[in-house]
């Protein structure tokens, strides 16, 4: 069964501190890794997807990478607009549907 | 492009009643979700329809959720009678087909059983 792991739970960061969340995970195949932002009250928000082991994407303050069991999301010199729930999901091949962690919430205070 | 569509944002209800969420998903989209998250949880499928058709609703409860997709474009989820544990937030999602740049959520329709 595919499992998503996501530490840690909670995370508070200084603005301008930059830090790593973790995105572990067992699936057979993977054909994809996504990363969402979710805020209070919304709906999650498409960050990244990655596919190989090796891959890097960036977005303004926001680097995703990936290995063949785990994910990483650094956040370099975060801002309070950064706070939110960061969620990682795994697609696994046969099928569209994300199957995702319980998120890290990041709390960047000024 | 407009948005994923959900209503209603709220609703109460007490245990053994009914209730049903509304979602329409980005005109052309094929792909429609449902998933639901409960609070401190990741989102968690309940059932994906591709068109009209149900692909996967191996994760919904069949004896007390129904949902449907008539014509291929709008779709609603239904619970009947409603149990305290049901109390989440249900989002909708749609895509194109697999969505390599992800799926769109809707905000959500957040469910509270008393």
């Amino acid at each position: 069964e595919d499992q998503v792991t996501q530490s840690p739970e909670a995370l508070r960061l200084q603005e301008g501190e930059s830090s790593s969340l973790n995105c572990s995970y067992t699936v057979s195949g993977l054909r994809g890794l996504f990363w969402y932002r979710q805020d209070p009250g919304k709906g999650p928000e498409f960050l990244f997807t990655l596919y190989s082991a090796g891959e890097e994407k960036e977005k303004e303050r926001l680097k995703a990478t990936l290995t063949k069991k785990e994910s990483f999301l650094h956040i370099t010199a975060p801002k309070p607009e950064d706070s939110a729930t960061y969620l990682c999901a795994v697609q696994a091949p046969g099928g569209y549907a994300l199957n995702f962690g319980k998120g890290t919430s990041l709390l960047v205070t000024p | 492009e407009a948005g994923v569509a959900q209503s209603p944002r709220y609703k109460i209800i007490e245990k053994r009643q009914s209730v049903a969420f509304w979602c329409n998903p980005i005109s052309g989209h094929a792909t429609l979700y449902w998933y639901q998250q409960i609070l401190g949880q990741g989102p968690k499928l309940l059932i994906q329809f591709q068109n009209n058709g149900v692909v996967d609703d191996s994760q919904l409860p069949k004896d007390r959720f129904s949902a449907e997709r008539l014509k291929g474009v709008d779709s609603t989820l239904k619970i009947q009678p409603a149990k305290l544990e049901d109390s989440a937030v249900y989002l909708c999602a749609s895509s194109w087909g697999a969505e390599q740049d992800g799926y769109t959520f809707g905000s959500g329709t957040r469910l509270t059983v008393v």
